[in-house]
């Protein structure tokens, strides 16, 4: 069973400039969430997706978009990189009717 | 709105010592509670759930469990390692149209040999 996988693993920007970010999914789940991770904080939802469409957000602004594909990986677009966009970005997928999330090993962004 | 909180850290402790690290939350109805633990420059591993009052999680010699009456739920281990040295966050969900993770701020743990 493969487990999430992200890519890239780390990734320094200029403020100002755009982002993607990669996660795919668990053998066998269909549901994909994006968390933000300051340091020393706890991971922050920044929205969901299931069956290719948004599910559900938190307090993130439209700047931060997403993409769900068919065969439920997925993506994190950020625009107008801002220094305070420097987290750990978290991918976490699940089955829709599940409440077990299981988490990739990141994305650091560092934006300078 | 929910919300968990956890206590405050660093927690240093030596080898074989007990282990609690506390947890509170605030939700409204009946939400699933977890632990989860990141190591150095990886990511979170789901350590414990438990999904209604009384029910016990357990995993690895650690155990928590759901207190409806105080809205808690305490992590704790009877004999910390070495190994055991990560950072622990307590979280809970609700599905309300998305299953929205809610963590604490997270108890950085030591433990020294």
């Amino acid at each position: 069973e493969t487990g999430v996988t992200q890519s890239p693993t780390h990734l320094i920007k200029t403020r100002g400039q755009q982002v993607t970010l990669r996660c795919s999914s668990q053998s066998g789940h269909n549901t994909v969430s994006w968390y933000q991770q300051a340091l020393g904080q706890g991971p922050q939802f920044i929205f969901q997706y299931y069956r290719e469409e948004e599910n559900g957000r938190g307090n993130f602004p439209p700047r931060f978009s997403g993409l769900q594909f068919p065969n439920y990986s997925s993506e994190l677009n950020v625009n107008a990189l801002e220094l305070d966009d420097s987290a750990l970005y978290l991918c976490a997928s699940s089955t829709y009717f599940g409440n077990e999330q299981y988490f990739g090993p990141g994305t650091r962004l560092t934006v300078t | 709105g929910n919300s968990v909180t956890q206590m405050e850290g660093p927690v240093t402790l030596s080898e074989e010592a007990f282990l609690t690290i506390n947890c509170t939350y605030t939700a409204t109805g009946y939400p699933s509670l977890f632990w989860y633990v990141q190591y150095p420059g990886e990511g979170l591993q789901l350590l414990l759930k438990a999904t209604k009052a009384d029910d016990k999680g357990s995993n690895k010699g650690f155990e928590a469990t759901y207190r409806k009456e105080t809205t808690s739920f305490h992590l704790e281990k009877g004999s910390v390692q070495v190994s055991d040295s990560a950072v622990y966050f307590c979280a809970l969900v609700k599905v309300q149209g998305a299953q929205k993770l809610v963590f604490g701020q997270g108890t950085r743990l030591t433990i020294n040999p």
